[in-house]
């Protein structure tokens, strides 16, 4: 079955600075997503991303991420100036339609902890 | 924002015993799935249901939707030690919209 490839699996960061997690969603989906999960919480939306734009977003998804497709295989997420609280996995996540039938793949998730 | 609660939040039950939760939420929900998640990898779908009333099964797996599209169960019938895991059930709300919103979790531990 195909796959979403994540990069790092795990990323330690220091407070207020800039992280980039990495994510190459299957190749012939065209809908981008990034779900974040706390320990021991739920999975919660952070944005969509389609024809190179965002098409949706959460509250958590505030000035300080960011998301970019900058070539036709990787998509990215940034956080410009990590805090304590975005200590979480980030799941990146894929479909080739928003079909209501339409499976979303999610990736394995990196491990972001913020000291 | 819209909550999806589930119940129980953990069960311990014996290898082959059959399994019981559900989720409910107090928005309707134009889509259900249930979700698995095992350790340190990504959520992964287990059943997608699209009706009102619809009961859906995967192998030992059987869900349904509610009438009332506020609910949705999820059955598994004689559990294996595979079947361990966090079990998520999560809605869409809006058809052509694929945002999820997940509830809260249930988890499971089989005992030998």
């Amino acid at each position: 079955e195909p796959e979403v490839t994540q990069t790092p699996s795990h990323q330690v960061t220091q407070m207020g600075q800039e992280v980039i997690l990495r994510c190459v969603p299957i190749s012939n989906h065209l809908y981008f997503y990034w779900y974040r999960q706390i320990l021991g919480q739920k999975v919660e939306f952070l944005v969509s991303f389609y024809n190179n734009e965002i098409s949706e977003k959460s509250e958590i998804f505030d000035d300080q991420f960011s998301v970019e497709r900058p070539d036709g295989s990787n998509f990215t997420l940034k956080i410009r100036s990590t805090k304590l609280e975005d200590s979480a996995m980030y799941f990146c996540a894929s479909s080739s339609t928003v079909a209501t039938n339409e499976k979303l793949f999610f990736g394995s998730g990196t491990q972001l902890s913020v000291l | 924002g819209q909550q999806l609660n589930q119940s129980p939040q953990s069960m311990f039950i014996q290898e082959g015993e059959d399994v019981s939760m559900n989720c409910t939420s107090s928005s309707i929900f134009n889509t259900w799935l249930w979700y698995k998640q095992d350790p340190g990898e990504g959520p992964v779908l287990l059943i997608a249901l699209y009706k009102a009333g619809e009961l859906t099964s995967n192998g030992r797996l059987t869900a349904q939707f509610g009438i009332t599209r506020k609910d949705s169960f999820l059955n598994i019938s004689a559990s294996i030690p595979s079947d361990v895991g966090i079990y998520f059930c999560a809605g869409q709300q809006n058809f052509g919209n694929e945002k999820l919103t997940f509830g809260t979790g249930t988890r499971l531990t089989i005992i030998p």
